[in-house]
């Protein structure tokens, strides 16, 4: 069974840095595409950052480059979102999931982890 | 960017009946368009990719349709646990993008 458990979701001020993980577990990791997606408060999705099966290649929205670094570490099968200067428009669920097809959809995702940026 | 509007934004229906949703974009996406159901509380659950292909485990009661910038999600006989928050999106462009959800609620 596919597992993704995302973790490292805290109360952070503007500004301030934080790293989301997420442990995959029950599919070979390296072999897929993954994905980090946000939904802020009450509000619709948006796909924000991802990275390709060997971590060799990487992908931004618009709205978090610069900012944010994806990465991977496929030894401990665990995907990592390094968040640097947040905002407080940045406080959302954060969603890791899998691209099954490395076709651009996600057929899995983790529960989330909320990040909430606020003085 | 390719904007996804989603119709209607809230879609009140009956236990039994049948739900429509539109999602149209602002250029053509092809066929690369999935579909996601969300309740409350919980991530989105891949329901449909390719325009109109089930996921696995998804009941054939769920069925999509369209091609370029017109696309439908069809709910046929409407269960109580079909009652969420429905999202386009598409993987034809970057940046992949969704549409802001169509909200099926008990009439």
């Amino acid at each position: 069974e596919v597992q993704l458990l995302e973790s490292g979701g805290n109360l952070v001020q503007p500004g301030g840095s934080l790293r989301l993980s997420c442990v995959a577990s029950g599919f070979t990791f390296n072999n897929y595409p993954m994905s980090w997606i946000r939904q802020a408060p009450g509000m619709g999705l948006e796909w924000i950052s991802a990275i390709g099966d060997s971590g060799a290649s990487t992908y931004y929205a618009d709205s978090v480059k610069g900012r944010f670094t994806i990465s991977r570490d496929n030894s401990k099968n665990t995907l990592y979102l390094q968040m640097n200067s947040l905002r407080a428009e940045d406080t959302a669920i954060y969603y890791c999931a899998m691209d099954p097809r490395n076709r651009g959809w996600w057929g899995y995702w983790g529960q989330g982890s909320l990040v909430t940026v606020s003085s | 960017d390719i904007v996804l509007t989603q119709s209607p934004a809230t879609l009140s229906v009956s236990p039994g009946e049948r739900a429509t949703l539109s999602c149209r974009a602002s250029q053509s996406v092809s066929r690369n368009l999935v579909w996601y159901q969300q309740k409350p509380g919980q991530a989105p659950r891949l329901l449909i990719y390719d325009t109109s292909t089930r996921a696995t485990g998804i009941p054939a009661r769920f069925s999509g349709s369209g091609s370029g910038t017109e696309f439908t999600l069809t709910l046929s006989n409407l269960q109580s646990e079909d009652f969420a928050v429905y999202y386009c999106q598409q993987y034809n462009n970057w940046p992949w993008t969704f549409g802001l959800g169509t909200k099926v609620e008990i009439k």
